[in-house]
């Protein structure tokens, strides 16, 4: 069974710092990769989205994430944020195998120092 | 616009009372979806469905029911056995292929007093 895990439970950084969520999953095989936001009491938003190929992904509101089969990883990063990226960060891994399950990770919620 | 509506927002109940949740989709996708999340746990998946009139366990089903009778709708109820219903409540839906995202509705935040 696939499973994610994000180490970092919370990020503080500076407005127009550079950022790097971390992601790691277990899968025996090539897996599906997510990047989901969400705001306070809202749902979830997808920021990008690995299935093959290139293995940097550009998403939106100016993230991209890596892939990185060797390390098991899938870090999000942005090179300057802004406040408005204040929120909760979801890596997610969906199975090759399994059309329909996709698990979660425990979210990293970012804070922006002004 | 399409999307997935999710009804209530909020929703009190006593303790011991079903209730159920609402979730419609007009996406056309064939699955649907239901998490729960609480703080520091992520999302939990309870059940989810590939086809109408299928669905399966994910890993916290106890305590909860759901039915697929029609390709838009995917109701959660949850029931006087889950012990602690207190929760965000977050359906989603996707196209069912393994290589599709999956969107998500507004959430219900239930409250058992």
């Amino acid at each position: 069974a696939q499973s994610v895990t994000q180490p970092d439970i919370h990020i503080t950084v500076s407005e127009g710092a550079s950022l790097e969520l971390r992601c790691n999953y277990s899968y025996g095989a090539t897996p599906y990769l997510f990047w989901y936001v969400q705001s306070p009491g809202q749902g979830l938003q997808l920021l990008l989205k690995y299935f093959s190929g290139d293995t940097l992904v550009q998403g939106i509101k100016g993230f991209e994430a890596e892939f990185k089969r060797s390390q098991s990883s899938f870090n999000l990063r942005k090179p300057s944020v802004h406040w408005s990226d204040a929120a909760e960060y979801f890596c997610a891994v969906g199975a090759r195998s399994s059309a329909s399950k996709i698990i979660f990770g425990s979210g990293t919620r970012l804070s922006i120092r002004p | 616009d399409g999307g997935i509506t999710q009804s209530p927002k909020y929703l009190f109940r006593k303790e011991g009372q079903n209730v159920t949740l609402s979730c419609e989709q007009n996406l056309n996708h064939d699955a649907m979806y239901w998490y729960r999340q609480d703080p520091g746990q992520g999302l939990r998946l309870i059940y989810y469905s590939q086809i109408v009139n299928d669905f399966q366990k994910g890993d916290i089903a106890e305590g909860y029911s759901v039915s697929r009778e029609k390709k838009e709708s995917f109701p959660l109820t949850v029931t006087s056995a889950q012990k602690n219903p207190t929760a965000f409540y977050l359906c989603a839906s996707s196209r069912g292929t393994a290589n599709t995202e999956a969107f998500f509705g507004q959430g219900t935040r239930l409250t058992v007093v």
